[in-house]
């Protein structure tokens, strides 16, 4: 049971570089959420997507761009990488909306280092 | 902004001891739930609570939702080092978004 996938799973970045970070889920789950874990902090909502082709921004979007052109994927870019993004990075999954209290599934995270 | 409290921080305690755990906000939940997350990994759902004075049991791990919805419990009879792990709660306060805590960072010695 793959369950929600995220890779990489460590990454060292430059100031202003890009990235994406890739995230796929095999439950046909129609709901799909990017986080940002930082030290000491809880996790904060950068975008979620309620379906192929709809994505609406979070708590803490700046910086950061979403797609999602089919259920399973959720792409995750970087465009100008700051140090200010140095975090870890969830990616979830639920088969309905995780805050009318549907189980959210976690991928196993992107630690993400910007120097 | 709502916001989810956390007590406390870490806690650090002998295998075979009890503890609780706490989770606080001035505003009322909708609904709350309870992850575990073990280093390198995402958390997992332990629980959801939805009605006021709800408790309910996870073998030896006890959530208790508070009777005015404001406040959760989570209590661990005779820890184990398996229970080493940071839980963190989440709370829905019906706009729509769900709400992580800071989280308690536990550390069960064997």
């Amino acid at each position: 049971n793959a369950g929600v996938t995220q890779t990489p799973k460590f990454r060292i970045l430059k100031i202003g570089q890009s990235m994406t970070l890739q995230c796929t889920q095999d439950m046909n789950h129609n709901y799909m959420y990017w986080y940002r874990q930082d030290p000491g902090m809880g996790l904060k909502l950068i975008y979620y997507s309620v379906g192929a082709g709809i994505t609406d921004k979070g708590e803490v979007p700046n910086g950061y761009n979403v797609s999602r052109s089919t259920t399973e994927d959720f792409p995750l870019r970087l465009e100008l990488a700051a140090p200010s993004q140095t975090s870890v990075y969830f990616c979830a999954s639920s088969r309905d909306r995780g805050e009318l209290r549907e189980k959210l599934f976690f991928g196993s995270g992107t630690q993400l280092s910007v120097l | 902004t709502q916001l989810l409290e956390q007590s406390p921080q870490f806690l650090s305690i002998q295998e075979g001891e009890n503890l609780t755990v706490y989770c606080n906000s001035s505003s009322v939940f909708s609904s709350l739930q309870w992850y575990r997350q073990e280093p390198g990994e995402g958390p997992v759902l332990l629980v959801t609570v939805v009605t006021g004075g709800e408790v309910k049991k996870l073998k030896r791990l006890t959530f208790q939702f508070g009777d005015a919805r404001k406040d959760s419990s989570l209590h661990i009879t005779a820890a184990q080092p398996g229970d080493t792990g940071l839980y963190l709660c989440a709370g829905n306060f019906g706009n729509e978004k769900l709400t992580f805590g800071t989280g308690t960072r536990l550390t069960i010695i064997p």
